[in-house]
């Protein structure tokens, strides 16, 4: 019963190389979502896709790209990567027709150096 | 962009007291929830609230959708140790993507 799974857990990059996180959910959610949380700041949405190869900006999506490629997979990339985007990535997903109800995965801790 | 003010920010309360957080806004939501999110973990949903003037129980969890659709309100009954974490309202505006309220940390004094 795994959900939502998200790869690697823990990530330290030095600014300018790239990454890409991924974020894999058995549940057939149409849905996905990439959140960063940073203290004091909540949870702001990156980017986001309603199916399988669309996707579309949040709130945050500056330095950030991201691919749905198949249903089950979304990938967030980091190009270049900057200290200001050291944080906790999160996954979610959730079912066609609501953009509400959402399935968190653990989440990645990322430090850029 | 619109905004979600969470309070209080943080509580630190005696096991066994109950608890109050809410959340407001200056637009009328659609859909409020409430998720929990325990010390390096994701966030787990706790109650959905779709209705004005709706209340919800979940345990010892209740939420309501404030009447003027700007607000809602989670209690919690009695606490025990294992509800310390950060608890974040969530609100739908019309036809748009959820917005998270900063979240409020609880803290349980033993």
């Amino acid at each position: 019963n795994a959900g939502v799974t998200q790869t690697p857990k823990f990530r330290v990059l030095k600014t300018g190389q790239s990454m890409t996180l991924l974020c894999a959910q058995d549940m057939n959610h149409e849905y996905m979502y990439w959140y960063r949380q940073d203290p004091g700041m909540g949870l702001r949405l990156i980017h986001y896709s309603v199916g399988e190869g669309t996707t579309a900006k949040g709130e945050v999506p500056d330095g950030y790209n991201v691919s749905r490629l198949k249903k089950q997979n979304f990938l967030l990339g980091l190009e270049s990567a900057a200290p200001s985007q050291t944080s906790v990535y999160f996954c979610a997903s959730g079912l066609a027709g609501s953009l509400t109800i959402q399935y968190f995965g653990a989440g990645t801790r990322l430090s850029v150096l | 962009g619109q905004q979600l003010n969470q309070s209080p920010q943080s509580m630190f309360i005696q096991e066994g007291e109950d608890v109050s957080m809410n959340c407001t806004s200056s637009s009328i939501f659609n859909t409020w929830l409430w998720y929990k999110q325990d010390p390096g973990e994701g966030p787990v949903l706790l109650i959905a609230l779709y209705k004005a003037g709706e209340l919800t129980s979940n345990g010892r969890l209740t939420a309501q959708f404030g009447t003027t659709r700007k607000d809602s309100f989670l209690n919690i009954s009695a606490s025990i140790p294992s509800d310390v974490g950060i608890y974040f309202c969530a609100g739908q505006p019309r036809d748009d993507k959820i917005i998270f309220g900063k979240g409020t940390r609880l803290h349980i004094l033993p």
